[in-house]
């Protein structure tokens, strides 16, 4: 069955560096999904991405869809303390239900 | 506040009860989505239903395990005789249209069986 892989599993960053996370399917999608999950809390939505090759940016963060429809990743530049999680990517394909990926938990250091 | 609701936060049963979660979409919203989360792992789907209909059950285990979302009133996940295996958090999301939407997640229900 379709799979979703996400590294790192673990992201520690002192606050002010760079943060990327990368998600890679087994199968081509049609959109893939980003979530944020803080410790204790639930998922939350932030963006999904549709086409071939699509970059949204949202203030400090990044994503990006490949041009295959197989991978992507989400960049955060200068972390904040704020930004600690864990970030799970969804892939959807055709009818099937969206998969999602294990995360990547990040913690920031101040 | 009309995010989607699920209750209890916190249940726990004693081996061979049952459980019932239940999950209020937010408002205006027809479909819902169950997850099961482990500690440090990802959510795993469960079961998607409408009003009255379910739509894909792929992920739910055959045995114990049922769902219904009835025309009025909440959508219910009911685990029936738990086993320690069953702990977990489950998450109810809702969507508005078909499945590609963005999914709005409940705060979840942490059920632990002793």
């Amino acid at each position: 069955g379709q799979q979703v892989m996400q590294i790192p599993q673990y992201q520690h960053v002192q606050e002010g560096e760079d943060f990327t996370t990368y998600c890679n399917s087994s199968t081509t999608l049609s959109n893939i999904q980003w979530y944020k999950q803080r410790p204790g809390g639930h998922p939350v939505f932030l963006i999904q991405l549709v086409k071939s090759g699509e970059v949204k940016k949202q203030k400090r963060l990044t994503f990006q869809f490949g041009e295959a429809k197989k991978n992507s990743s989400l960049h955060i530049t200068a972390t904040q303390t704020t930004d600690v999680g864990t970030y799970f990517c969804a892939g959807k394909r055709g009818n099937t239900p969206l998969v999602f990926g294990k995360g990547t938990r990040l913690s920031v250091i101040a | 506040n009309a995010g989607v609701m699920q209750n209890p936060r916190h249940l726990v049963r004693r081996r061979g009860q049952e459980a019932r979660l239940r999950c209020s979409p937010m408002k205006g919203h027809s479909h819902v989505y169950w997850y099961r989360q482990l500690p440090e792992e990802g959510l795993k789907f469960m079961v998607y239903l409408q009003k009255e209909n379910i739509i894909d059950e792929s992920g739910m285990p055959k045995e114990r395990f049922s769902a219904e979302f009835p025309k009025e009133g909440p959508s219910i996940l009911r685990i029936q005789q738990v086993v320690r295996g069953d702990s977990a958090a489950y998450f109810c999301a809702s969507s508005s249209r078909d499945r590609d939407n963005e999914q709005y997640f409940g705060p979840g229900t942490r059920l632990t069986v002793t």
